[in-house]
C-alpha cells in the first residue's frame, strides 16, 4: 500500500514569513514528486516538480527531496496572504501506469 | 489554450438518477483520469485511461462507469446517483510517462438528493 503523509495542519505563519511544508511516503521505488496548491473551491495547480535527491528552487518556492529518509518539502520565502492554499504532495512510483498517489493536503494561512 | 475542460460545473441529481460528466483536453496527452474529492479525504482515484483505448479501475470504482471516446475526451458516467456520490470530481490529464505532472480541470460539483 503506497502511502504519502502531510500533517493536515492548518499551519498558520506571519507574512513575511518561510512556511515549510512537509510529505513522507512509504515506498523507496517513488521516482517523482510533484507538489500542488489548490485554492479553496479551485482545482489543484502544479507549484514545482522533482526528481532527484537535494534542492530545486523556483522564485519563492523551494522543494527539497531526501530519498533516502523519504520526505520531501515545500519552502515558501517571504510568504504572503495569496499564498494561504492546501498544499497537495503527490509521488509517483517507477513502472507501471505511473499513477500519482495524493497526499491529503496540508492548509497553509498566512496572516498579515 | 484552454488545457482540461469539464462539464458541467454543478449539478443536482436525485437519488436513482443517472448522469456523464464530460472532459476534454487539448494537450495531446496520453493519459487521463477521474478523481474525486471529499472533506478529509483527499484526492480518490476512480478510473483512469492510461493511453488512447484503455480504462482501469482507480481506488473508488463502484458506482461508476468511465469511457474514453477518443485521445481527447474522457467521460466519467454515474448509473444511478446515490447520496454518497456527493462529492466534487477533477478530471486530469498528463503526457503519462513518470515525469510528467497532472494538469486538472476546473471540477464538477455534484450533489445527490
Amino acid at each position: 500500500q503506497k502511502e504519502v503523509e502531510q500533517n493536515s495542519g492548518p499551519l498558520s505563519v506571519p507574512e513575511g514569513a518561510i512556511a515549510s511544508l512537509n510529505c513522507t511516503y512509504s515506498d523507496r521505488g517513488s521516482q517523482s514528486f510533484f507538489w500542488y496548491r489548490q485554492y479553496s473551491g479551485k482545482s489543484p495547480e502544479l507549484i514545482m516538480s522533482i526528481y532527484s535527491n537535494g534542492d530545486k528552487e523556483d522564485g519563492r518556492f523551494t522543494a527539497q527531496l531526501n530519498k533516502a529518509s523519504q520526505y520531501v518539502s515545500l519552502l515558501i520565502r517571504d510568504s504572503q496572504p495569496s499564498d494561504s492554499a492546501t498544499y497537495l504532495c503527490a509521488v509517483k512510483v517507477a513502472g507501471g501506469s505511473y499513477i500519482p498517489t495524493f497526499g491529503r493536503g496540508t492548509s497553509l494561512i498566512v496572516h498579515p | 489554450n484552454a488545457g482540461v475542460t469539464q462539464t458541467p460545473k454543478f449539478q443536482v441529481l436525485k437519488t436513482g438518477q443517472s448522469m456523464t460528466l464530460q472532459c476534454a483536453q487539448d494537450m495531446n496527452h496520453n493519459s487521463m483520469y477521474w478523481y474525486r474529492q471529499d472533506p478529509g479525504m483527499g484526492l480518490r482515484l476512480i478510473y483512469y485511461s492510461a493511453s488512447e483505448g484503455t480504462t482501469d479501475k482507480g481506488e473508488v470504482p463502484n458506482g461508476y462507469n468511465v469511457s474514453r471516446l477518443n485521445k481527447r475526451e474522457f467521460s466519467l458516467r454515474l448509473e444511478s446517483a446515490a447520496p454518497s456520490q456527493t462529492s466534487v470530481y477533477f478530471c486530469a490529464s498528463s503526457e503519462g510517462h513518470g515525469d510528467s505532472p497532472l494538469h486538472f480541470g476546473n471540477g464538477t460539483r455534484l450533489t445527490v438528493t
